[in-house]
């Protein structure tokens, strides 16, 4: 079965630009959430969905977005982006309903630099 | 609310024993335990459920006190593999915030020959 995967795995961005990244989950899993991560601030919540349906969001600016197709596959968007976007940004599916109850599955990640 | 993790960086040698802790806030549904590896995803651990069920894997041992909302991952017989950085993951017995994991900081776990 092949894993979780993100595209692109690294972009270079300036500031003021915007950037969409993009995940598919493992095939059969609708849960999809996705994560910032860096340095000395672990994994930071951003959103996750289900059915195509956001039901938790994160404490991040309106500037994040995301959002879940049929297929389960998953994008977000980040607009205006700034330095402290910096960062690695990953994805991970779940099978269940209830993303506390069943284990997570990683992807590789997005490493995004703002310049 | 992030979940508080204890302690932040620990160095062994092989063959010693680690205990990494995690603590919230809030009243727990679920506590997760995911390893990282530097440049790698985070992989899947443990997790452990409000009322005693645990899901994970076999080598891997960890308690969770729901009453003092408090997970314990215990690393015995530690093996250069098991350097990383370990995450706790919280979800709290709430009903719909049931869908948000949040992560502690991690605990850097060095393990030298």
């Amino acid at each position: 079965k092949a894993g979780v995967t993100q595209t692109p795995r690294y972009l270079i961005k300036t500031r003021g630009q915007q950037v969409t990244l993009s995940c598919s989950p493992i095939s059969g899993h609708r849960s999809v959430s996705w994560y910032q991560q860096t340095p000395g601030q672990g994994l930071q919540f951003l959103f996750e969905y289900f059915s195509e349906t956001q039901r938790n969001k994160g404490n991040f600016p309106g500037r994040f977005s995301g959002r879940q197709f049929s297929n389960s596959r998953s994008e977000m968007n980040v607009s205006t982006l700034e330095l402290g976007d910096s960062a690695l940004y990953l994805c991970a599916s779940s099978l269940a309903k209830l993303a506390g109850y069943n284990e997570q599955f990683f992807g590789p990640g997005t490493r995004l630099t703002v310049l | 609310q992030q979940p508080v993790q204890s302690p932040q960086a620990v160095i062994l040698r092989e063959g010693e024993d680690a205990v990494i802790n995690c603590s919230s806030s809030k009243a727990l549904y679920s506590v997760h335990w995911y390893r990282q590896k530097h440049g790698e995803a985070p992989v899947f651990l443990m997790i452990l459920l409000k009322g005693g069920e645990q899901k994970g894997h076999e080598k891997i041992s960890a308690s969770f006190n729901e009453k003092k909302q408090q997970s314990s991952l215990y690393l015995t017989a530690s093996q250069l593999s098991y350097s990383g950085t370990y995450f706790c993951g919280t979800a709290p017995n709430s009903g719909g915030s049931n869908y948000k994991l949040t992560f502690g900081k991690g605990t850097l776990l060095t393990v030298n020959p």
